[in-house]
């Protein structure tokens, strides 16, 4: 079985730049996350998706962070203007969905803002 | 808000030498508690769920233990190639199956 999927793997771009990160999910995976980890730090969700549905995205900075799950598969993650400050990994996670709880991780795409 | 602590921030083990990291938490009604595996440069690895207070599970030389305040990792004679970082998270009840995360102890074992 495939696993999550994320592209590029790094990328770098001065601040005020804007920058995409693309996202295929386990196939057959309803539910997909998107996580930010800053260096030294663990994994903090920002963006949840139920099929092409955000379930949560509380801790996305929406001025100049946006999602979307158009056909409830793959998904992309933009910021527009960046800061120095985003400069972390950017991790796709998905689960089954229904009672199972586990989440997969993707290998994340490092992002640096010089 | 769910919080979670890990302790210690980092550890160097000999080759053999048998240890535990520790995560500690505060969340409102449990759902599960899990460990994550994470090599430099990828995502983390799924390792165990436990449930509910009193649960162990073992996977090869690790074997993770949950009370109803923190879990514990434990590393029986480490080799060289359990050098990663462990990341604990907790999920609690609620429909949105949300994980937070702690910093992760950062585990070096020499040869």
């Amino acid at each position: 079985e495939a696993g999550v999927a994320q592209s590029p793997r790094y990328k770098i771009i001065e601040k005020r730049q804007s920058v995409a990160f693309w996202c295929n999910p386990i196939s057959g995976h309803a539910t997909l996350y998107w996580y930010q980890q800053i260096l030294g730090q663990g994994p903090k969700l920002l963006i949840q998706f139920q099929n092409n549905g955000v379930v949560d995205d509380s801790q996305l900075p929406k001025d100049r962070f946006s999602a979307e799950r158009l056909k409830g598969v793959d998904s992309t993650l933009k910021i527009q203007p960046a800061k120095l400050e985003d400069s972390a990994v950017y991790l796709c996670a998905s689960r089954v969905s229904g009672g199972s709880v586990e989440q997969y991780f993707g290998p994340g795409t490092r992002l640096t803002v010089t | 808000e769910d919080q979670v602590t890990q302790s210690p921030e980092a550890l160097r083990l000999q080759e053999g030498e048998s240890s535990s990291l520790n995560c500690s938490y505060t969340v409102s009604g449990l759902r599960g508690l899990f460990w994550y595996r994470q090599d430099p440069g990828k995502g983390p690895e799924f390792l165990f769920t436990l449930y509910s207070a009193g649960e162990e599970k073992e996977k090869e030389r690790l074997k993770a233990t949950l009370t109803k305040k923190e879990s514990f990792l434990h590393i029986t004679a480490p080799k060289p190639e359990d050098s990663a970082t462990y990341l604990c998270a907790v999920q609690p009840g609620g429909s949105n199956y949300k994980l937070t995360f702690g910093k992760g102890t950062l585990l070096t074992v020499n040869p």
